[in-house]
């Protein structure tokens, strides 16, 4: 499983607070992504990062934020968690260019 | 931008039977293709890639840039297929990695 991990798996909070999910990876991978799982969705990207201290916006990046400041770990903030972002979020990593990306487990967040 | 669509979110077909699941894209470039499936319980995991041009577990992908389409497709449907199956997209500076919205495979018998 390409040694990913996510943490929390899952977590339950309260609307108004702010949440971060863990990516931790052990493969020296250069590429980090977070997206969000939703029936009728799909995978939307979140964020990505393309080395330590750099990250891009993906698709539906209003409300999170990221931050990589080492190769292994790659942190997802919800600054003030809203209901609409109850979702399954994963971590995926990739080495380079037209390689395979490995996914987490996932983390299933709820806010009520 | 980048953009996949996937536009069945359900394909329910008979075991033996043929599947093809579609997948359209958008992209200014050249662009690279994969297929992702996810199994009950499991993670998310690579299927086939458009470059390798390989077989993996019956399926087979064919990227058509001037329809953009990359339908994965199988001649004998098994029980052991039905999952969810995502098409991706990667391109960009930063190898940004866009996914559909996914189809869901159901092999009855």
């Amino acid at each position: 499983d390409a040694g990913i991990t996510q943490s929390p798996r899952h977590k339950v909070t309260e609307t108004g607070t702010p949440v971060t999910l863990r990516c931790h990876q052990t493969e020296n991978h250069r590429y980090m992504y977070w997206y969000r799982q939703d029936p009728g969705h799909g995978l939307r990207l979140i964020h990505y990062s393309y080395g330590v201290k750099d990250t891009d916006k993906g698709e539906v990046s209003d409300g999170y934020s990221v931050s990589r400041s080492k190769t292994e770990d790659f942190l997802l903030t919800l600054e003030s968690a809203t209901s609409s972002q109850t979702s399954v979020y994963f971590c995926a990593t990739g080495v380079e260019w037209n390689t395979e990306a490995f996914f987490g487990q996932g983390t299933r967040l709820t806010v009520v | 931008a980048q953009r996949v669509t996937q536009p069945e979110k359900l394909l329910s077909v008979f075991k033996g039977a043929p599947v093809e699941l579609k997948c359209n894209y958008s992209y200014s470039g050249s662009p690279e293709l994969f297929w992702y499936v996810q199994y009950s319980r499991q993670r998310l995991q690579l299927l086939l890639r458009h470059i390798s041009r390989e077989s993996i577990k019956g399926f087979t992908a064919d990227l058509n840039k001037g329809e953009t389409s990359f339908h994965l497709k199988k001649p004998f449907a098994q029980e052991e297929d039905s999952a969810m199956y995502y098409c991706a997209l990667q391109g960009g500076g930063g190898n940004k990695l866009t996914f559909g919205t996914g189809t869901q495979l159901k092999v009855e018998l």
